[in-house]
């Protein structure tokens, strides 16, 4: 059973950092890409990041978190991490982790067929 | 970017009845188009992927078409589980993006 649990998320003052974790099982983790949206509670979803299959060697990132925001994953530990910096006040959300939904040698379709039940992020002082 | 403009925002329709939801690209997004719903407090769940193929495991009242920039989800015959709220999300290029949504509600 495919599994991503999200964890990390919490009370963050403006100009903060957090490190989201979001641990996968029940697949080859090397084999998809995996991807954070953000949902801010009431709201619609935004694609934050994407990281590519096997060693993450291509990643991309909403403008809005560019630069601040780092996408990376650790095959050691089935993990996929979201570094983000500088946070602001319309960073607070809800962050969901996901699953590409087929690669075919390592070409990813970037819809998602699992996702975790989210951390909820907050920012504020 | 590509804007995926969804309509309506809110349809208030009977269990039984049909419903049509649209999503309109800003560009031509090919048919790289996908569905999602979700219901309070859950995550989203993929229905469609690619415009018409659905994800495993969702039942067949559930159907997309469409190409190009304008896409279409209908649900033939709505059930009380499919009260939620439908997103569709275009994988044509960086960066990806979602609608905003369209809640189908019980009349």
């Amino acid at each position: 059973e495919v599994q991503l649990l999200e964890s990390g998320g919490g009370l963050v003052q403006p100009g903060g950092s957090l490190r989201l974790s979001c641990a996968a099982s029940g697949f080859t983790f090397s084999s998809y890409a995996l991807t954070w949206v953000r949902q801010v509670p009431g709201k619609g979803l935004e694609w934050v990041s994407s990281i590519s299959a096997g060693g993450g060697g291509n990643t991309y990132y909403a403008d809005s978190v560019k630069g601040r925001f780092t996408i990376s994953r650790d095959g050691s530990k089935n993990t996929v991490f979201l570094q983000m910096n500088s946070l602001r006040a319309e960073d607070a959300a809800v962050y969901y982790c996901a699953k590409s939904f087929i690669c075919i040698g390592g070409r990813c379709h970037y819809s998602f067929d699992y996702w975790g039940q989210g951390t909820l992020v907050t920012v504020s002082s | 970017e590509i804007v995926l403009t969804q309509s309506p925002a809110t349809l208030s329709l009977s269990p039984g009845e049909r419903a049509t939801l649209s999503c309109r690209a800003s560009q031509s997004v090919s048919s790289y188009l996908a569905w999602y719903q979700q219901k309070p407090g859950q995550a989203p769940r993929l229905l469609i992927n690619d415009a018409s193929n659905r994800a495993t495991g969702i039942p067949a009242r559930f159907s997309g078409s469409g190409s190009g920039t304008d896409f279409t989800l209908t649900i033939s015959s709505l059930e009380p589980e499919d009260f939620a709220v439908y997103y569709c999300q275009h994988r044509s290029s960086w960066p990806l993006t979602f609608g905003g949504g369209t809640k189908v509600e019980m009349k």
